[in-house]
């Protein structure tokens, strides 16, 4: 079985200062971990991905991510974060033998000018 | 815009009712993924089908079926609609093989069974 938890429902930043969204994750096998964004009434935009190599991975939008194999963890990171940003964040797992992605219940961005 | 097309985007139905959701992949895309997303919640994996075969399944009743075409569209069909059944409906498509792990979202076609 494999699994994503956000334990954060929402996050709230100031324009300007770092941005982080938690993720953890759990499968069998190899994590191949995701980054999506929703912003109201559209499908999910895709952010960043980690499948093999360096940890660090950067994506769209100045975004990146941090593997951790140790702590079974996946945080989304931006340096400095833009009111644009504002939006839904989801985190997702899919385990190297399967087919299907499971994600997380979602974390509500808000960033504040 | 990531070339997945959902039909319709929005839908209202009665409960008992049956509804067929479409899906036009991106071109050069193979398998085509369904997911339920229901209010405040992660999208749940319906099911994934690949060269017009189903290639998984999620947590779903047999009520819930679909189909895949030719040239890679798909269509979800729902019977017997029920109240929770109200939720944004999400197709991807990804290619199969090649290396390539990532799935691209359509819109979302919202139902709202009545």
């Amino acid at each position: 079985a494999q699994s994503v938890a956000q334990p954060e429902d929402q996050v709230n930043v100031a324009e300007g200062n770092p941005l982080t969204v938690k993720c953890t994750y759990s499968v069998s096998g190899n994590p191949y971990l995701f980054w999506y964004v929703q912003y109201p009434n559209r499908g999910l935009q895709f952010l960043l991905k980690y499948i093999t190599g360096d940890n660090l991975v950067k994506g769209s939008y100045g975004f990146e991510a941090e593997f951790n194999k140790s702590q079974t963890s996946f945080h989304l990171k931006k340096p400095s974060a833009l009111v644009s940003d504002s939006a839904l964040y989801f985190c997702a797992v899919r385990d190297s033998n399967d087919y299907k992605l499971s994600f997380g219940a979602g974390t509500t961005v808000t960033v504040r000018a | 815009e990531t070339g997945v097309t959902q039909s319709p985007t929005h839908l209202i139905k009665t409960r008992g009712q049956q509804v067929t959701l479409r899906c036009s992949s991106q071109s050069g895309h193979n398998t085509v993924s369904w997911y339920q997303q229901a209010l405040g919640q992660g999208p749940q994996f319906i099911f994934q089908y690949y060269r017009e075969e189903e290639n998984g399944r999620g947590n779903f009743p047999p009520r819930f079926s679909g189909l895949q075409f030719p040239n890679y569209s798909s269509e979800l069909n729902v019977n017997a609609l029920e109240l929770d059944d109200s939720a944004l409906y999400l197709c991807a498509s990804s290619q199969m093989g090649l290396g390539e792990y990532i799935q691209y979202f359509g819109a979302g076609t919202r139902l709202s069974v009545l």
